[in-house]
């Protein structure tokens, strides 16, 4: 099994539907991010936990929230999806003792029609 | 606040000739500095990392890149590239003011060509 499992792998939505995607890890991290990717643009921070208590915003946030379940766990959800929200998620992870071992999920593919 | 800046979005080259992969980066403090390789549908694998030390830093595959600080870039080096290749590369930057959260470049289409 992967270290961070993301699902679902491909959505396609509706514009103003809500939409969650999720988001797990068995590396005993405890911290993990929301990255957004689009082409030229490379990946982009939308929201941050560096513990179940802690949320951050990241660099674009407008638009997403995020719930840190459980350690292992950490949702972002599309309250109501527009269009230019189609774009690659990827979900990462990383240990406060050492800070650059980010490990990555294979993504959600995310459409918005 | 940090930012990084892949210079070429695209790079065709041909099977077992070098390539180089500019990247320049701005931060106002000390910066850690990072290579990801990502292929087709797959997540990002860390190539390599630039924490302190010695400016060259080798790491899987066969690349390699250096860092030079007077020209605030962290270039990506391979000197005969394979088919395998093919992928999408994504130079990072983070530093302790940012939290060390990673900031990434635009990414850089490497397509090889037999």
């Amino acid at each position: 099994d992967a270290d961070v499992t993301q699902t679902p792998r491909n959505r396609i939505t509706k514009t103003g539907k809500r939409i969650m995607l999720e988001c797990s890890q068995t590396k005993g991290h405890d911290r993990m991010y929301w990255y957004r990717q689009d082409p030229g643009l490379g990946l982009r921070l939308i929201y941050y936990s560096f513990d179940v208590k802690d949320i951050n915003k990241g660099e674009i946030s407008d638009g997403y929230s995020v719930s840190r379940q459980a350690q292992a766990k950490f949702s972002l959800s599309l309250e109501s999806a527009i269009p230019n929200q189609t774009a690659l998620y990827f979900c990462a992870t990383s240990d406060s003792r050492d800070l650059y071992g980010y490990t990555f999920g294979s993504g959600t593919r995310l459409t918005v029609v | 606040a940090q930012s990084v800046t892949q210079l070429d979005s695209q790079v065709p080259v041909f099977e077992e000739a070098p390539v180089e992969l500019r990247c320049n980066y701005s931060s106002s403090v000390s910066v850690y500095l990072f290579w990801y390789v990502q292929y087709p549908n797959q997540g990002l694998q860390l190539l390599l990392k630039y924490l302190s030390g010695s400016t060259l830093v080798k790491g899987i595959n066969g690349f390699e890149a250096e860092f030079n600080k007077s020209q605030t870039s962290f270039h990506l080096r391979k000197p005969s590239v394979h088919i395998s290749d093919t992928a999408e590369y994504f130079c990072a930057v983070s530093d302790q003011a940012a939290g060390n959260k990673l900031t990434f470049g635009g990414g850089t289409r490497v397509l090889v060509k037999p």
